[in-house]
C-alpha cells in the first residue's frame, strides 16, 4: 500500500526555524510536494523534489532523500503568516500516475 | 478571475436535497480534478478529467456525479448524500494529467449534509 507520514501538529516562535518532516512508502516514485493550506484556503505549491538534496527557495527549504524516503520542509525567519498545514504529497509512476497526500503538518506560529 | 474558482463557497443540504459544485480555471489546463478533504484525513482524490474525458475514478460512490463539458468547467452532482460526505471539497487543475505537474486549488466548497 502507498503511506505518508507526517507529524499532525507543530509549534514554533516568530523569527525562529522549524522543519516538517515527511516519510514515505510507495509504490513508485517519481517526486515530492509541499503545498502550504491557510485554514479555510487553497492549497498552493511551495515546492517540488525528484533528485535528492536540498532546494532552497527565499525562507523555504526543502529536501529529499529517495534511499530513505523522507523529505522535510525548512521554514527560516517564521512570521506569523507562516501559521498554515503543510501537506506532503508523492508523485506516484508507478501503474497510475497520481498524487498522494499525508495528513498535513498543522504548523502554529507564536509571537 | 484568475487561478481556480469554487462556487458555492459554503454549501448545507439535507440528505434528500439535490445540488451541484461548479468550479472553474482560467489558467488554460488540460486536465481538472475533484478531492474530498476531511478533518485529520489526506486529500482523497474523488475524480480526474484529462482534456474532458474521465480518466480516474477513485471508487467514488454514485450519489457523486462529475460532469466535465470543457477543458475551463468542472461539475460536481449531489444527490441522496450522507452526513460522513460533510467535508471540504476541492477542485485543482494542472497543465496536463501528469502526477509530476504542479496542481493548482481552488479555495473548495465546505458541504454540510444534515
Amino acid at each position: 500500500g502507498q503511506n505518508i507520514d507526517q507529524p499532525t501538529e507543530m509549534t514554533a516562535t516568530e523569527g525562529a526555524i522549524v522543519q516538517i518532516n515527511c516519510t514515505y512508502q510507495t509504490s513508485g516514485f517519481n517526486g515530492l510536494f509541499w503545498y502550504q493550506q491557510h485554514a479555510g484556503e487553497a492549497p498552493t505549491f511551495l515546492s517540488y523534489n525528484v533528485l535528492d538534496g536540498l532546494e532552497e527557495k527565499g525562507r523555504f527549504s526543502s529536501f529529499l532523500s529517495r534511499s530513505k524516503g523522507y523529505s522535510y520542509l525548512l521554514l527560516k525567519e517564521l512570521q506569523m503568516k507562516d501559521s498554515a498545514s503543510y501537506l506532503c504529497a508523492v508523485s506516484l509512476s508507478y501503474n497510475t500516475d497520481k498524487l498522494i497526500f499525508g495528513t498535513g503538518t498543522r504548523l502554529q506560529v507564536f509571537p | 478571475e484568475t487561478g481556480v474558482t469554487q462556487t458555492p463557497r459554503h454549501l448545507v443540504m439535507g440528505m434528500t436535497n439535490k445540488k451541484s459544485l461548479k468550479c472553474e480555471q482560467h489558467l488554460g489546463h488540460n486536465a481538472m480534478y475533484w478531492y474530498k478533504q476531511s478533518a485529520k484525513k489526506p486529500l482523497e482524490l474523488m475524480f480526474v478529467y484529462s482534456l474532458e474525458e474521465r480518466v480516474e475514478n477513485n471508487s467514488v460512490p454514485s450519489r457523486f456525479s462529475p460532469e466535465c463539458p470543457n477543458s475551463s468547467h468542472l461539475f460536481l452532482h449531489l444527490h441522496t448524500l450522507q452526513p460522513e460526505d460533510s467535508a471540504l471539497y476541492l477542485c485543482a487543475s494542472s497543465q496536463a494529467w501528469d502526477s509530476t505537474d504542479t496542481q493548482y486549488f481552488g479555495p473548495g466548497t465546505r458541504l454540510t449534509v444534515l
